[in-house]
């Protein structure tokens, strides 16, 4: 199916325990972008990737690892998950149109750490 | 650092109404701006993007308008229905980076909470 996608949907994990949140987009979009939506701070960049092993830090990136071997996927990493990073995460592409390209959001992945 | 606010936090409405929801932000360097729609537990949806040269996008019932100068953004609904209940997001760039190194770093609003009742 075309789009963007996101696995898992929902996950619960515990303190300390190392989680990966998967993104893969079908329409070979050079950039790629990690937020996390909080009630009271609204979405966050984490990371974002703009090309094939090229990413750079966003405003929250503390305790997440992200990797892009392949265009069509940008894995995200909690290396040791804690409490404050329970949040709501979405995965997103992006053309390289600068001033027209919008950018596609995946429906995003649901983490709660115990 | 951008600052982007959403005014009013929420909205509820009789279905029919014209309806107007607010967006500003700090830095009026932007080379442009996006409305997004949310649905509860979905992901975000484009609606409009405005260009720094353009004042205005209209796409069906929607028109955006925006004003660099004064750091302002609103988006109209016209006759809003039940099925416009959602929350409506606007987000900016960096300030002129055209250059493509911080593209897609957007700043979010809060959003604002619509709710039209039948």
């Amino acid at each position: 199916d075309a789009g963007i996608t996101q696995s898992p949907r929902y996950k619960i994990t515990e303190t300390g325990r190392q989680v990966t949140l998967m993104c893969h987009q079908t329409w070979s979009h050079s950039y790629m972008f990690w937020y996390r939506q909080d009630l009271g701070h609204g979405l966050r960049l984490i990371y974002y990737s703009a090309a094939a092993d090229i990413t750079d830090k966003g405003e929250v990136p503390d305790g997440y690892v992200v990797s892009r071997s392949k265009t069509e996927n940008f894995p995200l990493t909690l290396e040791s998950a804690t409490r404050s990073q329970t949040s709501v995460y979405f995965c997103a592409s992006g053309g390289q149109g600068l001033f027209t390209d919008t950018q596609y959001f995946g429906p995003g992945t649901r983490l709660t750490v115990l | 650092k951008q600052e982007v606010t959403q005014i009013p936090a929420a909205l509820s409405v009789p279905e029919g109404e014209n309806l107007v929801l607010n967006c500003s932000f700090t830095d009026s360097a932007i080379y442009n701006l996006q409305w997004f729609r949310q649905d509860p537990g979905k992901g975000l949806t484009s609606l409009l993007l405005i260009q720094s040269s353009q004042r205005e996008q209209t796409s069906g019932r929607l028109n955006a308008s925006l004003d660099k100068s004064s750091g302002r953004s609103t988006l109209y609904i016209a006759a809003s229905q039940p099925g416009d209940s959602a929350t409506y997001l606007c987000a900016v760039p960096p300030r002129g980076d055209a250059g493509g190194t911080s593209y897609g770093k957007l700043t979010f609003g809060q959003g604002t909470i619509l709710t039209v009742h039948p």
